[in-house]
């Protein structure tokens, strides 16, 4: 089966630790995304991906990083320097970057839940 | 500045009946409109997209219908069942920026 699988499917924090979302792909995708949602508001952009080796800050990156050093893997660390990490991530794919016509449409992941104890 | 804003925030409706949810944007270059119904607990699932070339698209019971001029694209949901409670996300892609921004939610209930 082809599609984007995201793990752990909930994960707890301690003050002051680094912790690493896992995302996988395997439709072969060339753009990839983090998102995050928190109750009741929509989602926003972490950091995206075009290609390998290659990654944009999105609207909120303070606290995150990324790499990208495989086409099917983007995995998302929460740093320390994130004070509020409490929120629902999801990450997604796309054959192509928006604006790249019909290859921009994003399939998404089934999320992981950070939770800080 | 980048934004869509979408309404209603909450809807209840009666099994059988229709649903209108509705998202308004400010980039009028903007060409690309996706939906997302997403489940408790999951991921959100692509239902219906729309470009700029169309005004209304169509998939069985879910329709989506886009006013340039106005600025504005509707989610359309007729003879509404149990399995579309759910909550469902408007986006845009605005020319300007490689990315989507998306809309805050409508959380749809269906009443038995």
């Amino acid at each position: 089966d082809g599609g984007i699988t995201q793990s752990p499917k909930y994960l707890f924090r301690k003050e002051g630790q680094n912790v690493t979302l896992s995302c996988e792909q395997n439709l072969n995708h060339d753009a990839m995304y983090w998102y995050r949602q928190d109750p009741g508001q929509g989602l926003r952009l972490i950091y995206y991906s075009q290609i390998v080796n290659d990654f944009q800050k999105g609207d909120i990156a303070e606290g995150y990083s990324v790499s990208r050093e495989k086409k099917e893997s983007f995995p998302l660390t929460v740093t320390s320097a994130q004070k509020n990490p409490t929120a629902f991530y999801l990450c997604a794919s796309s054959i192509g970057l928006p604006g790249q016509g019909v290859t921009e449409t994003q399939y998404f992941g089934p999320g992981t839940r950070l939770l800080v104890l | 500045g980048e934004n869509v804003e979408q309404h209603p925030s909450t809807l209840s409706v009666q099994e059988g009946d229709s649903a209108v949810i509705k998202c308004t944007y400010s980039d009028s270059a903007s060409n690309y409109f996706p939906w997302y119904k997403q489940e408790l607990g999951k991921g959100p699932q692509l239902i219906i997209d729309i470009r700029s070339n169309v005004g209304e698209k169509k998939d069985q019971r879910i329709a989506v219908t886009l006013n340039k001029t106005a600025k504005h694209f509707s989610l359309h949901i007729t003879e509404t069942q149990p399995e579309d409670s759910a909550v469902y996300f408007c986006a845009v892609r605005y020319s300007s920026a490689s990315k989507i921004i998306f809309g805050s939610g409508t959380r749809l209930s269906i009443r038995p």
